[in-house]
């Protein structure tokens, strides 16, 4: 079984800052970690992807995540907020093995930025 | 990179008639489909996977004569919500994965489709 967790509902930061979503993950096999973000009334959009080449994996818009199997996370990083980035963020996990697995997402973290 | 593609963007229909939503994988093809759920300020619930000429895969609690779906191709998926009623009203993403490689395990989602029952 597999599951995510994402603490914090919501994050408010201000423009500039670092922003820190954080994220983790229990899967009994070897998981593909995703981030998502979606805009009010959009699909979402994957933000960047984990499947075990690089820990640290570098995504679009200035967002990078770290992969730490010791302590089973996955938090998403960006040195300084923008106020496009405010959003919803998923974290998501799949298992390695299958493209027919399931993906399972975490409940949201919602950014927001203070200008 | 991939498109999936979601048609209606946004429906509003009356109670107790039916709406099909259509999920096409325009560049790829894709065994598998999931269709998820989203209520307003929550996250996706996965109702079901969508599995190419076979019967779909419910999650527990959705109801499969309520929620019907159809794989009927590598590149078409459709979630018919039937006999709808307004709890029905909510957003529905559909996705979809590459099929045979596991290089590419990522999902691609549609745009939405943002369902009203009035």
């Amino acid at each position: 079984a597999q599951s995510v967790t994402q603490l914090g509902s919501h994050v408010s930061v201000s423009e500039g800052a670092l922003v820190l979503l954080r994220c983790n993950y229990s899967s009994s096999v070897p998981p593909y970690l995703f981030w998502y973000v979606q805009y009010p009334n959009q699909g979402l959009q994957l933000l960047l992807k984990y499947t075990s080449a690089a820990t640290l994996v570098k995504g679009i818009n200035g967002f990078e995540a770290e992969f730490k199997k010791s302590e089973t996370s996955f938090h998403l990083t960006k040195p300084s907020a923008h106020m496009s980035d405010a959003a919803e963020y998923f974290c998501a996990v799949t298992s390695f093995y299958s493209s027919a697995s399931k993906i399972i997402f975490g409940s949201g973290t919602r950014l927001s930025i203070r200008p | 990179g991939a498109v999936v593609s979601q048609h209606p963007s946004r429906v509003i229909c009356k109670s107790g008639t039916s709406v099909k939503i259509e999920c096409r994988s325009l560049d790829f093809q894709a065994t598998t489909m999931f269709w998820y759920r989203q209520f307003p300020k929550q996250s996706l619930m996965l109702m079901a996977t969508s599995n190419e000429g076979s019967k779909a895969t419910y999650e527990q609690g959705v109801e499969k004569d309520k929620f019907l779906i159809n794989h009927a191709s590598l590149t078409l998926s459709t979630l018919t919500v039937t006999s709808a009623h307004p709890e029905d009203s909510s957003f529905y993403i559909c996705s979809a994965r590459r099929q045979g490689t596991s290089k590419n395990t990522e999902a691609f989602f549609g745009q939405g489709t943002r369902l009203t029952v009035v």
